[in-house]
């Protein structure tokens, strides 16, 4: 079975720096997807970015990046200069994208907060 | 556009009473409709998703049950609440026919059970 694993529960940055949220996954397919959600005090969750996995380059959406390294199993997100509206639980998240009904697992996300 | 619309937002129920909670997809046909609960420190959990009318599989054995009586509508029960069934419960939908779809999202709906 596939397991998401993010070994960050809680973290802090000021404002303007830049931070990485870890990811690590399990499973054995070749093919599959990744994501990052997140999800501000709202509740609402937003999808930041994604990476399918055959393709090396990493994905990248404005402020936010990821180093994915498929042979490690790693999928780490970069959120470069923080702001304060990045504050949120963000979500690390996995689809092996076979199947119609493959669903996407979740990890139990970290908690960012950007200090002023 | 798509928009997916759940309620109620906030509920607080007895332990014992039942429970409905309404989803209801627009702007698209047969999407694959999830339901997720989020627990405090525990992240996503998937309860129950569905490919189709009709069709749903459960992921986590519970008191807790889900029906597709229409194509966009997805409906979240329970006969008798439990004061562990507390917590935050997340709709959501994905593209059927696109492998690299994203869920989308509603609002949520924090249950209480007292």
């Amino acid at each position: 079975a596939q397991t998401v694993t993010q070994s960050q529960p809680e973290m802090s940055v000021q404002e303007a720096e830049t931070v990485t949220l870890s990811c690590t996954y399990d499973t054995s397919e070749n093919n599959y997807y990744l994501f990052w959600y997140k999800q501000p005090p709202s509740r609402q969750m937003i999808l930041v970015i994604r990476q399918e996995a055959y393709k090396q380059q990493n994905a990248t959406e404005n402020r936010f990046s990821v180093n994915f390294q498929k042979a490690a199993k790693s999928f780490s997100l970069k959120i470069s200069d923080s702001q304060l509206g990045d504050t949120a639980m963000y979500f690390c998240a996995f689809m092996r994208g076979l199947n119609r009904d493959d669903k996407i697992i979740f990890g139990k996300g970290t908690r960012l907060h950007i200090l002023p | 556009s798509q928009t997916i619309h759940q309620w109620p937002a906030t509920l607080v129920q007895p332990v014992g009473s039942p429970l409905s909670l309404e989803c209801t997809v627009e702007g698209t046909s047969n999407p694959n409709l999830y339901w997720y609960r989020q627990a405090a420190g525990r992240g996503l959990q998937l309860l129950f998703y569905s490919v189709g009318i009709g069709q749903i599989s459960s992921e986590v054995p519970q008191n807790l049950s889900a029906s597709r009586p229409q194509d966009r509508q997805f409906i979240l029960s329970s006969k008798k609440l439990l004061l562990s069934d507390s917590g935050f419960y997340l709709c959501a939908w994905s593209h059927p026919g696109d492998r690299y779809s994203p869920l989308h999202f509603g609002n949520g709906t924090r249950l209480t059970v007292t």
